[in-house]
């Protein structure tokens, strides 16, 4: 399969533990996003990377998140100190862009999470 | 900030009849996606819009993206039981997607 994938594809912890979810992105893709899905609700844009460099972060993403793209290739996200507010959805994507104005962005499975 | 309604929220069709999500945003965007989401997955990828005025078709599905580049539609014919889900519309301004809240289709056979 050469889709994206994530892992964990469900996670339970209590309040307060930190909690890390990865992502593989499509081989060649440049651009890597993470997103916050909550039910009933469209996706919400958390923060992308282009390669390495994290690029932009949303005002959702508070200081007990983190994410990183060591090497260009796969990326995670940290959650620290969870807390309930946090249990959603959370998907990432990849694409493949020069910088134009097409940028199509294939998701990946989701992790969800469950914070007790 | 960039802001993406999408109306309906809900859409019951009996199998057979047609069905249209509409889709607007409150700035100008560099293109438009549509995903659908079936219950229990992820997005996936349906279509981009690019161009001021677009129409693309794939099989029953009808996608329009508006002049002013500011609106789209999805226009589904002849519905039939495995287009159910949710059909989301995705603005994009050079890089992250600003998503609607998504149609539910519901199709009744």
């Amino acid at each position: 399969d050469t889709g994206v994938s994530q892992n964990p594809r469900h996670k339970i912890t209590k309040r307060g533990q930190n909690v890390t979810f990865r992502c593989d992105p499509i081989s060649e893709h440049n651009r890597l996003y993470w997103y916050r899905q909550t039910l009933g609700q469209g996706p919400e844009f958390l923060t992308y990377f282009q390669n390495e460099a994290q690029l932009e972060k949303s005002r959702l993403l508070s200081d007990r998140f983190s994410a990183e793209r060591p090497k260009g290739s796969f990326s995670t996200l940290e959650i620290q100190r969870t807390e309930q507010g946090d249990s959603a959805m959370y998907l990432c994507a990849s694409s493949l862009t020069s910088g134009g104005p097409t940028d199509t962005q294939y998701f990946g499975p989701g992790t969800r999470l469950t914070v007790l | 900030g960039q802001q993406v309604m999408q109306i309906p929220q809900y859409q019951h069709v009996q199998e057979g009849e047609d069905f249209t999500t509409y889709c607007n945003s409150s700035t100008t965007l560099s293109n438009i996606q549509w995903y659908k989401q079936r219950p229990g997955g992820h997005p996936v990828f349906l279509i981009q819009l690019v161009k001021s005025g677009e129409v693309k078709k794939q099989k029953r599905l009808t996608f329009q993206f508006g002049e002013a580049k500011k609106n789209s539609s999805l226009h589904i014919t002849a519905t039939q039981t495995t287009d159910v889900g949710t059909y989301f519309c995705a603005g994009s301004s050079y890089g992250k997607l600003t998503f609607g809240q998504g149609t539910i289709l519901t199709v009744h056979p």
